[in-house]
């Protein structure tokens, strides 16, 4: 059965401090992978995606993902938050074979501090 | 394009009550899915539509719920009869041949 982990439920980090999030899933086939961003009473925004070709994605807001086949990881990274980071955090993955359809993670909170 | 469009934004309904949510893919989308978001069980995916036709609907919690697309513009989640516990968030999503889901601003339903 596929499953997608997010090991931190909530993180605290200073504006201007760099930020990672960590995403580890459990599939049998080549999965595409997907980070979200939520705030506060919205919807889900789609930050970035990884299909396939280069492992270190770049997407919106300034953030990146790198796809690690090995450690079955797709960790996103910032290098400096703003306080407009502040929000929730879901990793998703979908397989082909699955119709694409997406499993996500429990998510992480972030919380940026002044 | 103005995006997945949810209606309505809040739905607050009594228990036993019918509960009705819409929604409006992105046109050219031919994947609409229908997901629950709750502190316990985070985000769950309800039903899926493939060119208007449900594909897999092992996420419908019972058979209180269910789900139609009559057309390709619109989709709708049916409650009948409401329970406290379904209170929750309901998103609509939609994607196409990018595999991108964009995702509407949901409807946050309470029963009473």
């Amino acid at each position: 059965a596929q499953s997608v982990t997010q090991p931190d439920i909530h993180i605290t980090v200073s504006e201007g401090a760099s930020l990672e999030l960590r995403c580890n899933y459990s599939y049998g086939a080549t999965p595409y992978l997907f980070w979200y961003v939520q705030s506060p009473g919205q919807g889900l925004q789609l930050l970035l995606k990884y299909f396939s070709g280069d492992t270190l994605v770049q997407g919106i807001k300034g953030f990146e993902a790198e796809f690690k086949r090995s450690q079955s990881s797709f960790n996103l990274r910032k290098p400096s938050v703003h306080w407009s980071d502040a929000a929730e955090y879901f990793c998703a993955v979908g397989v082909r074979s699955n119709d694409y359809k997406l499993s996500f993670g429990a998510g992480t909170t972030v919380t940026v501090r002044a | 394009d103005a995006g997945v469009i949810q209606s309505p934004r809040h739905e607050v309904t009594e228990m036993g009550q019918e509960v009705t949510l819409r929604c409006k893919p992105i046109s050219g989308h031919d994947y609409l899915f229908w997901y629950r978001q709750t502190m316990m069980r985070g985000l769950e995916l309800l039903i899926y539509f493939n060119n208007n036709v449900p594909i897999d609907d092992s996420g419908m919690p019972e058979d209180r719920f269910s789900a139609k697309m009559p057309n390709a513009s619109f989709s709708t989640l049916k409650i009948q009869p409401s329970e406290p516990r379904d209170s929750a968030v309901y998103f609509c999503a939609s994607s196409g041949v990018t595999l991108k889901a964009f995702f509407g601003q949901g409807t946050r339903l309470t029963v009473v």
